[in-house]
């Protein structure tokens, strides 16, 4: 596609349900990132998929959030039993290699009530 | 510590008039320095890189500046339009190279 995607766009669940994330990253980028933006807060890594690598977990808060890329390129970010911080907007991006231009997608805003 | 530091956290100036916004990192090693932009509900996009070896370099009415003794970027925006109102945050790569490091931006806003 011309850019990243992120679906849903919006996405409101209760405390205690899971949810997932979805990012399409541009076609033929061998990295994706996934970072979570909370509000007045700068953004914060979460995950690293380069290639067929094992992923870099680092910045994942809690072992409630997971995450896979299928194909080396959908990537699916799931956050069990939801928690009210966990509310924030989650974005997704990509480059061609480590190190290289990330673009972002729109984000997944998720608020938990 | 932050490891990106950036000020002012915001900033409102008028239409037409130039402003520079200040980050400072901790990083190390260096090797780049980036300025992206980010619209309200959008995500980042990138203004400009800067390798070690670059002192400034410009993109249309933005100038970003590094100093690599001091660990200090600026980002002129000159001639302010309305359009330019957005978060500018500033983007070191973390020790390892796998990730970036964010700044919390700077919000600019543009009045006319």
């Amino acid at each position: 596609g011309a850019g990243v995607s992120q679906s849903p766009s919006n996405k409101v669940t209760e405390k205690g349900k899971d949810v997932e994330l979805r990012c399409d990253p541009i076609s033929g980028h061998t990295a994706l990132y996934w970072y979570r933006q909370s509000l007045g807060q700068g953004l914060e890594f979460l995950i690293y998929f380069q290639g067929n690598s094992a992923p870099d977990k680092s910045g994942l808060p809690s072992d409630r959030f997971s995450a896979e890329r299928t194909g080396g390129s959908v990537s699916t970010l799931t956050i069990q039993r939801t928690q009210q911080e966990d509310s924030a907007v989650y974005l997704c991006a990509s480059s061609l290699y480590a190190g290289e231009t990330q673009y972002f997608g729109p984000g997944t805003r998720l608020l938990v009530l | 510590k932050n490891q990106v530091e950036q000020s002012p956290q915001s900033l409102i100036i008028l239409e037409g008039k130039n402003c520079t916004l200040q980050c400072n990192y901790t990083v190390s090693p260096f090797s780049n320095l980036r300025w992206y932009k980010q619209d309200t509900g959008r995500g980042p996009v990138s203004l400009t890189i800067m390798t070690f070896s670059e002192n400034t370099k410009s993109n249309g009415r933005y100038t970003a500046t590094l100093d690599a003794d001091t660990k200090q970027s600026s980002l002129h925006i000159t001639a302010s339009q309305l359009s330019d109102s957005a978060s500018y945050i500033c983007v070191v790569p973390n020790q390892a190279g796998t990730a970036l490091i964010f700044g919390k931006g700077t919000t600019l806003s543009v009045s006319s």
